[in-house]
């Protein structure tokens, strides 16, 4: 069955220090999504993806942070500069059409800002 | 914008006995309202889904109800088994737009054998 991945599993860094988080949506999906979950508190919806742009966006989603599709398989987020506060685990998604019951969701890469 | 309130936070159950997971929702144009298994080292998965205007759907063990008036839906798991031993999360969307979801917190659910 396809599935979405995501690399790192794990990733530390420095406070400061630029992110990149990488994902590989399933193949003929069309609609990409980064989700993040602080330890302990709720998975929370950062950005949607279609067509070479972002479609939504959420206040957590600031200047810090950007989204691309460089190959047309990867799907990446950038962390700029890094807080201590973007310590989380980072879930990507991805789906054909538009609707929620079609996201597949990765395992997650768990970020660690020290 | 929607929350999603969810629990309990964690729960416990003997192996063949039955577990109940409760949301609510203040969104009253959700319509959509999945459940999720996660299973460590995975991610999110869709188990089961409700919509508006169905009151409760069952599928093998698992089953859900909405009730609407009240803004809350729940997952009944019966003859629970060690595999269903995982996190479970509620959310709620609504549709139209690009369909972003709104999770609960996330029970983490307990077979003992």
């Amino acid at each position: 069955e396809p599935e979405v991945t995501q690399t790192p599993s794990h990733q530390v860094t420095q406070m400061g220090q630029e992110v990149i988080l990488r994902c590989v949506p399933i193949s003929n999906h069309l609609y990409f999504y980064w989700y993040r979950q602080i330890l302990g508190q709720k998975v929370e919806f950062l950005v949607s993806f279609y067509n070479n742009e972002i479609s939504e966006k959420s206040e957590i989603f600031d200047d810090q942070f950007s989204v691309e599709r460089p190959d047309g398989s990867n799907f990446t987020l950038k962390i700029r500069s890094t807080k201590l506060e973007d310590s989380a685990m980072y879930f990507c998604a991805s789906s054909q059409g538009r609707h929620a019951y079609e996201q597949y969701f990765g395992p997650g890469t768990r970020l660690t800002v020290t | 914008g929607e929350n999603v309130e969810q629990h309990p936070s964690t729960l416990s159950v003997q192996e063949g006995d039955s577990a109940v997971i409760k949301c609510t929702y203040s969104d009253s144009a959700s319509n959509y309202f999945p459940w999720y298994k996660q299973e460590l080292g995975k991610g999110p998965q869709l188990i089961i889904d409700i919509r508006s205007n169905v009151g409760e759907k069952k599928d093998q063990r698992i089953a859900v109800t909405l009730n609407k008036t009240a803004k809350h839906f729940s997952l009944h798991i019966t003859e629970t088994q060690p595999e269903d031993s995982a996190v479970y999360f509620c959310a709620a969307t609504t549709s139209g737009g690009y369909q972003k979801v709104t999770f609960g917190i996330g029970t983490k659910l307990q077979v003992i054998p």
